[in-house]
């Protein structure tokens, strides 16, 4: 589990600000996700990227930007924070073609 | 796209007892069913998995039963303690994209 981190941990911003999300891992994994998870929808994907500068919608993109220059590394960024974006956020990593997916240790997020 | 539809949204047993929870799914190609575990706080770890060519697959106290013809897929934990105590969420995976389609978890609480 190690080999997947985010940072922050925590985070408290305010409505209009820009945030970003970011997300390490040190498998070499082809594929990242990003999550959000809110009381009573379980884990939505936002984004995900199947190799570098190669990213995709997935249920709820809305309001979300993401990049990845490296196969290591896909943060995410909120351009304008909304109330609505308060959530814990799960990036996520796996190899192409097995489904198994290893998750960071989240991040909560406030927007005020 | 998948759906994937799980029962119980919340479980109370008490220790020593079995937990079923059940999952449905509705595209026939997915081909790759996982169970997470989420304790408090934390990240959701992968506990056991089962692919499509598999029926029954058992780790120790916990076992998973897949459906096909029926497309629904169950986790089994059998003599439950209080550290099973957590959410549970299923998972199905087409291969599309890489990507996990989650069900909306099962609060399990294991009461002494």
């Amino acid at each position: 589990d190690a080999g997947i981190t985010q940072s922050p941990r925590y985070k408290i911003t305010e409505t209009g600000r820009q945030v970003t999300l970011m997300c390490h891992q040190t498998w070499s994994h082809s594929y990242m996700f990003w999550y959000r998870q809110d009381l009573g929808h379980g884990l939505r994907l936002i984004y995900y990227s199947a190799a570098a500068d190669i990213t995709d919608k997935g249920e709820v993109p809305d309001g979300y930007v993401v990049s990845r220059s490296k196969t290591e590394n896909f943060p995410l960024t909120l351009e304008s924070a909304t109330r609505s974006q308060t959530s814990v956020y799960f990036c996520a990593s796996s190899e192409l073609d097995r489904g198994e997916q290893f998750f960071g240790p989240g991040t909560r997020l406030t927007v005020l | 796209g998948e759906n994937v539809e799980q029962h119980p949204s919340t479980l109370s047993v008490q220790e020593g007892d079995s937990a079923v929870i059940k999952c449905t799914y509705s595209d026939s190609a997915s081909n790759y069913f996982p169970w997470y575990k989420q304790e408090l706080g934390k990240r959701p770890q992968l506990i056991i998995d089962i692919r499509s060519n598999v029926g029954e697959k058992k780790d120790q106290r916990i076992a998973v039963t897949l459906n096909k013809t029926a497309k629904h897929f169950s986790l089994h934990i059998t003599e439950t303690q209080p550290e099973d105590s957590a959410v549970y969420f299923c998972a199905a995976f087409t291969g599309g994209g890489n990507k996990l389609t989650f069900g909306t978890g099962t609060q399990l609480k294991v009461e002494l």
